[in-house]
This record gives structure tokens, sequence and C-alpha cells, in this order.
């Protein structure tokens, strides 16, 4: 069965510091997708991010990038230069559909509340 | 991306009522949606996979007589949570397929019993 693990529950750093979320999966499907997704406190999930398993170069979005390692199984993410406007619970998810719902179904992590201090 | 529109944002109802959450793809066809519940400061779990024309699939220990789910047409499956109990207060959010490699999230429903 898939898993995700976001060991790290809450970080809380200064203005301007970076910080690195933690994201370890588990899961026996060759093929499959890695997410990351933000939720303010509103609730919506607003996306970030979408990898497959067979794409391990990393990704740089402005201050974000993110870390993809088959060998250990990771998908961490990195915010530079941090903002206030940062501050929310961030997920990472995994595909759990199979070879038929593929990404439409997800297994989420545990979530790491963010909080940037100014 | 494509458009998934949930309604209601937020309700709150009494104890012993019912409550519907509907959730429609704008722009395109979902055969399957996906409903997933938030208890506060915790992981979202999936309740159960919406099936257009047929029932819905739901994961272990979601009641299927407490959460009714229909997906009569290719863009709107509704949540109904039936006798509803404080305990049943939640962030209710559904998404739709698009594709095997995505999905796409409503805005999410805010529940509150009292």
């Amino acid at each position: 069965a898939q898993k995700v693990t976001q060991a790290q529950t809450e970080i809380s750093v200064v203005e301007k510091e970076d910080v690195t979320l933690d994201c370890v999966y588990e899961t026996r499907d060759t093929t499959y997708y890695l997410f990351w997704y933000k939720q303010p406190p509103s609730g919506e999930l607003v996306f970030l991010i979408r990898r497959n398993s067979f794409d391990e170069q990393n990704e740089i979005s402005g201050r974000y990038s993110w870390n993809f390692q088959k060998s250990t199984s990771s998908f961490n993410f990195t915010i530079t230069a941090s903002q206030v406007v940062d501050s929310a619970v961030y997920f990472c998810a995994l595909s759990a559909g199979g070879a038929i719902q593929g990404a439409q179904k997800l297994v989420f992590g545990q979530g790491t509340r963010l909080t940037i201090n100014p | 991306g494509a458009v998934v529109s949930q309604h209601p944002s937020w309700v709150i109802c009494k104890s012993g009522t019912s409550v519907k959450i509907e959730c429609r793809s704008l722009d395109f066809q979902a055969t399957t949606m996906f409903w997933y519940r938030q208890f506060p400061k915790q992981s979202l779990m999936l309740m159960a996979t919406s099936n257009e024309g047929s029932k819905a699939t739901y994961e272990q220990g979601v009641e299927k007589d407490k959460f009714l789910i229909n997906h009569a047409s290719l863009t709107l499956s509704t949540l109904t949570v039936t006798s509803a109990h404080p305990e049943d207060s939640s962030f209710y959010i559904c998404s739709a397929g698009g594709g095997r490699t995505e999905a796409f999230f409503g805005q999410g429903t805010r529940l509150t019993v009292v």
C-alpha cells in the first residue's frame, strides 16, 4: 500500500531563512506521481508541483525548489528566502490510483505546518 | 487547469439533520470523483470514490449509509451527510481527475454540526 511520511509536524523560521520540508514515500508501483500542495488557512489546496517517477530532475520555480531522489524515496521541498506569505500547511502526496486511476486518487502525508515569523 | 467547484463553502447544521455537498467539474467530464475528509490539524483522508452511473466505493471504516454519494451525471457528484452529529464536523473536499496524471480539487466545505 502507498504511504507518505512527513516527519516534520511544525516548522517555525524567521523571514528570509531557507527552509526544507521533508517527504518520504512508499509504493510498489513502478509508475507513480508525487505532488506538493499548499493549504492556507482558508482550506483550499493550492497545487505546487507534480513529478512522475521517471523524471528525477530537480525543479526550481522562483523561490521554490524540489529534490526528487528515488534511491531514498524522498521528494523534499525547499523554500529559499522565506516570506510571511509562505506560512501555511504543506502536504506531500502520492498517486494511489494504480493503472486505471493513476494520480486522480491520492494518498497524503500528515502535513507540515510552516510558520514564517517577521 | 481544469476547474472543480464545490458548494457550499461552509455550512452549519443542527445535530440530526442531513447536509448535501455538491462537487461539479465545470469544464470537463469526470467519470470518477473522490471525496476526502480532513479533521482539524490532520491530513486529508480518502473517504470514497464516486463513480458515474454506479455505486460509490468506500474506504475501510467509512459508513456508506451515513455518507451517501450520488454521481448521476458526468459533471456532478454529491455527498450527503445523513443524521449529522458533532463528530462529523470536518472539512470535506472533493477532487476530479484530469486524466491519469492529475486531480483537480474543489474549494472544500467546512461542516459544523451543532
